[in-house]
């Protein structure tokens, strides 16, 4: 089956620094890959949808200048953490789509990052 | 290596009909169990949950049963509604601490036929 490595598992970075996120689809082509962020609860925040080759769709309330996302590829989509903070600390989720709206999803392992 | 499998892409059911989702996995270190609801365009919302000490939980018209042995739970939804028609994803996670991390099915795209 499908299946979205997602590198690394967990991180742990001093509070002004950043942190890259890889999420990539290691035996199909991902038309469109989501970021999320896992709060308490287990609610999911969709935070911004990416396509290959063009510029991410940041949902209301995520500022695109320090959640840097880059899909530069139909395989590779890479989140970045600009300036981390405390706050930021938290479980993200990136997830695949193989074809049409709908159908298809799979998931990332996930990330865990601390901000120190 | 998925360990949580939705096997049914999609699933057709009438309005007013029972919809019944499946979900299986293979980590019998999972303890807690959690149903998504996905509309286009938007992120999964949590919907309902069950913990591994019990085979039944019922929120309404929604009704999540475990079944350990067979490593399976199931999302029961009726009557089914118009509004039902989404995308479902089971999750599954060790414990209930905290902030754990989810394990996500494929999902399965439910139509409700009016």
């Amino acid at each position: 089956g499908a299946v979205v490595s997602q590198h690394p598992s967990r991180v742990i970075c001093k509070s002004g620094t950043s942190v890259k996120i890889e999420c990539r689809s290691l035996d199909f082509q991902a038309t469109t890959m989501f970021w999320y962020r896992q709060f308490p609860k287990k609610s999911l925040m969709l935070m911004a949808t990416s396509n290959e080759g063009s510029k991410a769709t940041y949902e209301q309330g995520v500022e695109k200048d320090k959640f840097l996302i880059n899909h530069a590829s139909l395989t590779l989509s890479t989140l970045t953490v600009t300036s981390a903070h405390p706050e930021d600390s938290s479980f993200y989720i990136c997830s695949a789509q193989q074809g049409a709206e709908g159908y298809g999803y799979t998931f990332g392992s996930g990330t865990r990052l601390t901000v120190v | 290596d998925q360990q949580v499998k939705q096997n049914s892409p999609s699933l057709s059911v009438q309005e007013g009909r029972i919809s019944i989702l499946n979900c299986d996995y293979t980590n019998s270190m999972f303890d807690y169990f959690l149903w998504y609801k996905k509309y286009p365009a938007e992120g999964p919302t949590f919907l309902i949950s069950i913990s591994s000490i019990k085979d039944k939980n019922e929120d309404g018209r929604f009704t999540v049963f475990l079944n350990k042995s067979a490593k399976h739970l199931s999302l029961h939804i009726v009557p089914s509604q118009p509004g039902d028609s989404a995308v479902y994803f089971c999750a599954a996670s060790v414990a209930n601490f905290g902030n754990e991390k989810l394990t996500f099915g494929t999902g399965t795209r439910l139509t409700i036929i009016p």
